[in-house]
């Protein structure tokens, strides 16, 4: 299965923008790029997915580099609620071994 | 049921002892994946079935760790005498055709003294 590469962790002020990368050189035609989130003592929770082009949904947004071998989810506006561990998937059609990588931890501060 | 259940939440072992591990799935939900997460680390995959069968075995660590799932739905971990490197937090995930992603429960802490 395809890997993902992602910085261990980063750090953001509260109410600011968060750019959180993801790298993905190997990812192939059919790879959707999916992120999740795991809040501390919980499991991971979907956050959004795409293919080529670029997402919105109320939780986050998802730049998809032209040549799809990296990405950003963005988190508008962070809050103290948003520190977790993100994690960048690739994970194509039906049903697979899916590789989870150890994530970018977040912390925000107040 | 509206979410992934698993069971027990926690979970504390002799070592050598035998302990299963269960996940209640979303219901209809085609797959089911188990994965293990020690403490500060990443996911790691252990299996996953489609239906009641497995076609991916290759994460389980070792022969002592087995699974099965019944009538697509429950699944088991079990896991022969443990060892105190066993200790984790085993995580379900459960997803069907038409569903965004995986639907994760909120896992099984095992530790094993």
């Amino acid at each position: 299965d395809a890997k993902t590469t992602q910085p261990n962790s980063m750090e953001s002020n509260e109410e600011e923008p968060v750019h959180l990368p993801c790298n993905h050189s190997t990812i192939s035609g059919t790879d959707y790029i999916h992120w999740y989130r795991q809040l501390p003592s919980q499991g991971p929770e979907y956050v959004i997915h795409g293919l080529t082009s670029n997402v919105n949904n109320r939780m986050a947004s998802l730049a998809i580099a032209e040549d799809r071998k990296s990405s950003t989810l963005i988190l508008h506006r962070a809050t103290l609620r948003d520190a977790a561990v993100y994690y960048c998937i690739l994970r194509s059609g039906g049903y697979q071994k899916v590789t989870f990588g150890t994530g970018t931890k977040l912390q925000v501060i107040p | 049921g509206a979410g992934v259940s698993q069971s027990p939440s926690n979970k504390v072992t002799e070592k050598g002892k035998d302990v299963e591990l269960r996940c209640d799935p979303i219901s209809g939900h085609t797959a089911l994946y188990w994965y293990r997460q020690s403490l500060g680390q990443g996911l790691e995959f252990l299996i996953y079935f489609q239906g009641n069968s497995a076609p991916d075995k290759s994460g389980l660590p070792s022969d002592r760790f087995s699974a099965e799932r019944t009538g697509g739905s429950v699944s088991t971990l079990t896991i022969q005498r443990t060892q105190q490197e066993d200790s984790a937090v085993y995580l379900c995930a459960s997803i069907t055709q038409g569903t965004n992603g995986y639907t994760f429960g909120s896992g099984t802490r095992l530790t094993v003294v």
